[in-house]
């Protein structure tokens, strides 16, 4: 099936700081999408993308739809602690099927 | 507000036992998707339904079966667990490009 490449794996870092995240894939998709986990919760939509370019921010949280349409990413700026969990990209293909990335374990330090 | 819930929480279960996983929708949504949760590999498909009496394999269908006998509930049968099968479970439905989960099941197969 189809695969997602997201980098990096995980990211300890102090709070206050920003942080980047990005997600590749071989093939042209149309609608990107970020998801956040909680520790212990389902995923949670953060983010949809759906033109080539687009930018989209959603409070500290900015996510791009790069012009190739094989890649996205995902900034969070100033971080706190409540940033915490684990940050998915997804690709929406046919019959609303989702393709996740492995995920960005995301640690931040007090 | 949307909901997605999950039958229960945390279960542990001895191999061989027959394991029932259900799942409820309060949104009218058509597609429900079961997906399985491990370290390092991300959300993985296993099954999905885009209508009532309607199943198509995912990614990952060997040692699983589904059933969806009303729109609102999609249910993940292991027919005789076995200790590969201890994972974290997750339900989803959707109406359109995103999925909403539910809080998720930990299972446990000893």
């Amino acid at each position: 099936g189809q695969q997602l490449n997201q980098s990096p794996q995980s990211m300890f870092i102090q709070e206050g700081e920003d942080v980047s995240m990005n997600c590749t894939s071989s093939s042209i998709f149309n609608t990107w999408l970020w998801y956040k986990q909680d520790p212990g919760e389902g995923p949670v939509l953060l983010i949809a993308l759906y033109k080539a370019g687009e930018l989209t921010s959603n409070g500290r949280l900015t996510a791009q739809f790069g012009i190739t349409r094989k890649d996205s990413f995902l900034n969070i700026s100033a971080s706190i602690p409540s940033d915490v969990g684990i940050y998915f990209c997804a690709v929406a293909g046919s019959n609303y099927k989702l393709t996740f990335g492995k995920g960005t374990l995301l640690t931040v330090n007090p | 507000d949307v909901k997605v819930t999950q039958s229960s929480r945390y279960l542990v279960k001895r191999t061989g036992e027959k394991v029932f996983l259900e799942c409820v929708q309060d949104m009218d949504h058509e597609n429900m998707f079961w997906y399985r949760q491990d370290p390092g590999l991300g959300l993985r498909l296993i099954y999905f339904s885009y209508d009532v009496k309607m199943k198509e394999k995912g990614d990952i269908p060997e040692g699983y079966s589904v059933s969806r006998e009303k729109k609102e509930r999609f249910s993940l049968i292991l027919e005789s667990a076995s200790t590969n099968q201890t994972s974290m479970y997750l339900c989803a439905s959707s109406d359109r490009e995103w999925q909403y989960f539910g809080p998720g099941t930990r299972l446990t197969v000893t």
